[in-house]
């Protein structure tokens, strides 16, 4: 079954550095998700990317986060200046044209320290 | 604003008891209703999607309805088997506008042999 495959699964960041998760969707799949879940809170959306462009962000991708398709393939979120409260596990979704089922990644656990 | 409510938040049972897990909405305007599990640090794993036009939809020991008028839908697990331990997520998809789900906080199961 096809999945959608996030690097790394868990990352340790110090405040203020750069970091960028990347995830590889399903091959046939344009629309592209970004979500993150705070520990013991309610998955939240971040931003929805379709055509090279931004469809959709929330009030949380503020001008810290940015996400782009480098190579056709992979997805990335990065995240400028981290800070303490970005630790979140973050998940990669995806959906196909016809599909409106919605396919997770198993998430990348950031920590900012 | 599209809120999503689960009840209960939690829910002890012993093996082999059939269970029931609910899911509010207060929007009724929407594209689909879809049911995850999420094991402990671990990604949404996709169980049922219903789409607006439909009622309910089955896989196995799991059948979801979905009453949108009243907003509602039911998770019904039967014969629950402790490996059905997880916590279980619902999320909404809005019609027209924004397709992006919005989840609800979970409903965190256990099933003790």
């Amino acid at each position: 079954e096809p999945e959608v495959t996030q690097t790394p699964s868990h990352q340790v960041t110090q405040m203020g550095q750069e970091v960028i998760l990347r995830c590889v969707p399903i091959s046939n799949h344009l629309y592209f998700y970004w979500y993150r879940q705070i520990l013991g809170q309610k998955v939240e959306f971040l931003v929805s990317f379709y055509n090279n462009e931004i469809s959709e962000k929330s009030e949380i991708f503020d001008d810290q986060f940015s996400v782009e398709r480098p190579d056709g393939s992979n997805f990335t979120l990065k995240i400028r200046s981290t800070k303490l409260e970005d630790s979140a596990m973050y998940f990669c979704a995806c959906r196909g044209i016809r599909n409106t089922e919605a396919f997770f990644g198993q998430g990348t656990r950031l920590t900012v320290v | 604003k599209q809120e999503v409510t689960q009840i209960p938040a939690a829910l002890s049972v012993p093996e082999g008891e059939n269970l029931v897990l609910n899911c509010s909405f207060t929007d009724s305007a929407i594209y689909n209703l879809q049911w995850f599990r999420q094991d402990p640090g671990k990604g949404l794993t996709s169980l049922l999607l219903i789409q607006s036009s439909q009622r309910e939809q089955t896989s196995g020991r799991l059948n979801a309805s979905l009453d949108k008028s009243s907003g509602r839908s039911t998770l019904y697990i039967a014969a629950s088997q402790p490996g059905d331990s997880a916590t279980y997520l619902c999320a909404v998809r809005a019609s027209g506008g924004s397709y992006i789900p919005t989840f609800g906080r979970g409903t965190s199961l256990i099933v003790h042999p």
